[in-house]
């Protein structure tokens, strides 16, 4: 049971946006702590995808957004496209437990 | 370019010891704070110990906590993760990262992996 909660799964066409849920708690998310994301193609290390709740890293697209409210966060990717197929983890920091993961979400791009 | 090469993985016994490492390359590595993260067969990301800049803090996740070590050579370059007492549930392939200290911290590079096999 992971401190962060993601949906399982996601899917889209080619073409569709799709978000992805991250939901903490009052000791994490909702004590203000950043919330970053990670994508991690099939096979290969995780990647950061946005760092502090809402900002991408050089060479990131801009089809890849975040944001944050309360005790809860969202990853939003428009324009799905193939090579997006992937897992995706948020990560924050635990006032009790430093830090922590989403279980992670497998996105499927139909 | 940053790179994060980790080494040492393997398949060792229920109780035993196994030392990983990682070579830092692309940054002045004794300018930040370095962590493991580690991720079970077909299971998420969970991270393992945090060591700052000097090696003076170190953090671990309770379910390792004083049975894994931390470490690191800033004159090599080099991040170091002792691990005793491997249970089963240590298996998992482990990922070098460098950590950026924000409002909490997050990780922005990261290795290979290694992958380490508890098992007799």
């Amino acid at each position: 049971q992971s401190v962060l909660t993601q949906p399982p799964s996601v899917s889209g066409a080619p073409g569709q946006r799709v978000t992805i849920s991250c939901t903490g708690s009052s000791s994490n998310i909702g004590a203000g702590y950043d919330v970053h994301w990670y994508q991690q193609l099939p096979g290969t290390a995780p990647k950061l995808l946005i760092y502090r709740d809402t900002n991408r890293p050089s060479g990131v697209p801009d089809r890849f957004s975040g944001s944050k409210s309360g005790t809860s966060a969202s990853l939003a990717i428009t324009g799905l496209q193939a090579e997006d197929e992937a897992d995706y983890y948020c990560q924050s920091y635990d006032s009790g437990l430093s830090g922590v993961f989403g279980g992670g979400t497998k996105l499927t791009v139909l | 370019e940053v790179q994060l090469a980790e080494s040492g993985g393997g398949l060792v016994q229920p109780g035993g010891s196994l030392r990983l490492s990682c070579a830092a390359s692309g940054f002045t590595f004794s300018n930040h704070w370095m962590s493991w993260v580690r991720q079970a067969p077909g299971k998420g990301l969970e991270w393992v110990a945090n060591i700052k800049q000097d090696g003076s803090e170190k953090y671990y996740v309770a379910s390792v906590r004083g049975r894994f070590t931390i470490s690191r050579d800033n004159a090599q370059n080099s991040l170091y993760l002792q691990m005793n007492s491997l249970r089963a549930e240590d298996t998992a392939v482990y990922y070098c990262a460098r950590l950026v200290e924000v409002n909490g911290y997050y990780f922005d590079y990261w290795g290979q992996g290694t992958l380490v096999t508890v098992s007799s």
